[in-house]
C-alpha cells in the first residue's frame, strides 16, 4: 500500500515570511499525482496545488509552489508571504489509479500558524 | 461549482446503533470516498468506490461497510457503533477522466458515539 509521511506535525511562520513543509512517499508506481490539500478551521477541505508524477516542471499557484523530487519521492510546499489566512492544517495526498477507478492517500498533516 | 454534500455536520448515537452516514456529489464523479480524520493520524481510508455496486477496501475499514446504489449518493454504514468510532468523517468525490483529477470533500460529519 502506498504511504505518505508528513514529519513536521507542527509549523510556525511569520506574516509575509517564507515557510515549507515537508512531505514524503512511498510507491512502486510510476504515473501518480499529487497533491496539497488546506483544511482551516471551517473544516472545509480545499486543494491548494496539484502535480501530475509525469511532469518534470514543478507546480506553482500564485504564493505556493512544490519541489517534486521523483527519485527521492519528495514532494515539499513553499508558502510564500505567509498570510494569516494561511493558517491551517496542511495535507500531503497521493492518488494513482486503479482498476478503472483512483485510490486516494493521506498523510498525517501538518498545522501551520501564521503569527502577525 | 463542484458540491459534496454530507447529510449531517453533527450526530450522536448510542453505542450498539446502526448508522448511516449519507454523502451526495452533483459531478457526476466515478469516484467517491469515505475517510476518517483523527488527530495525529490525518485522513484515513475506510472504502472507496469507483462505480455504481462496486465497493474496495480501504486501510481501515473493519467496522464499516458502504453501499452505493446511485452513482451520485455513497452511504457509510456503521453496522455496531462503538465509542472508538467516534471521529469526524469525511467524504470526497473525483473523476479519473478528467484533466483535473483531484478530490472534491464535504464538509464532514462529526460524530459521538456514547
Amino acid at each position: 500500500a502506498q504511504t505518505v509521511t508528513q514529519s513536521q506535525p507542527e509549523m510556525s511562520v511569520q506574516e509575509a515570511e517564507t515557510v515549507t513543509l515537508s512531505c514524503t512517499y512511498d510507491t512502486s508506481e510510476n504515473n501518480y499525482y499529487l497533491f496539497w490539500y488546506k483544511q482551516p478551521p471551517s473544516r472545509q477541505m480545499i486543494l491548494v496545488i496539484r502535480q501530475e508524477a509525469y511532469k518534470q516542471q514543478n507546480a506553482t499557484e500564485n504564493r505556493f509552489s512544490v519541489n517534486f523530487q521523483k527519485a527521492a519521492k519528495s514532494f515539499s510546499l513553499k508558502i510564500s508571504d505567509s498570510q494569516l489566512g494561511d493558517t491551517a492544517m496542511y495535507f500531503c495526498a497521493f492518488m494513482k489509479h486503479v482498476s478503472g477507478g483512483s485510490r486516494l492517500t493521506f498523510g498525517e498533516g501538518t498545522q501551520l500558524t501564521v503569527n502577525p | 461549482d463542484v458540491k459534496v454534500t454530507q447529510s449531517s455536520r453533527y450526530l450522536v448515537k448510542r453505542t450498539g446503533e446502526k448508522v448511516f452516514l449519507e454523502c451526495v456529489q452533483d459531478m457526476d464523479h466515478e469516484n467517491m470516498f469515505w475517510y476518517r480524520q483523527d488527530p495525529g493520524l490525518g485522513l484515513r481510508l475506510i472504502y472507496f468506490s469507483y462505480d455504481v455496486k462496486m465497493k474496495e477496501k480501504g486501510d481501515i475499514p473493519e467496522g464499516y461497510s458502504v453501499s452505493r446504489e446511485k452513482k451520485e449518493r455513497f452511504s457509510l454504514i456503521l453496522e455496531s457503533a462503538s465509542t472508538n468510532q467516534t471521529s469526524m468523517y469525511l467524504c470526497a468525490s473525483s473523476s479519473p477522466t478528467r484533466t483535473n483529477t483531484e478530490a472534491f470533500f464535504g464538509q464532514g460529519t462529526r460524530l459521538t458515539v456514547v
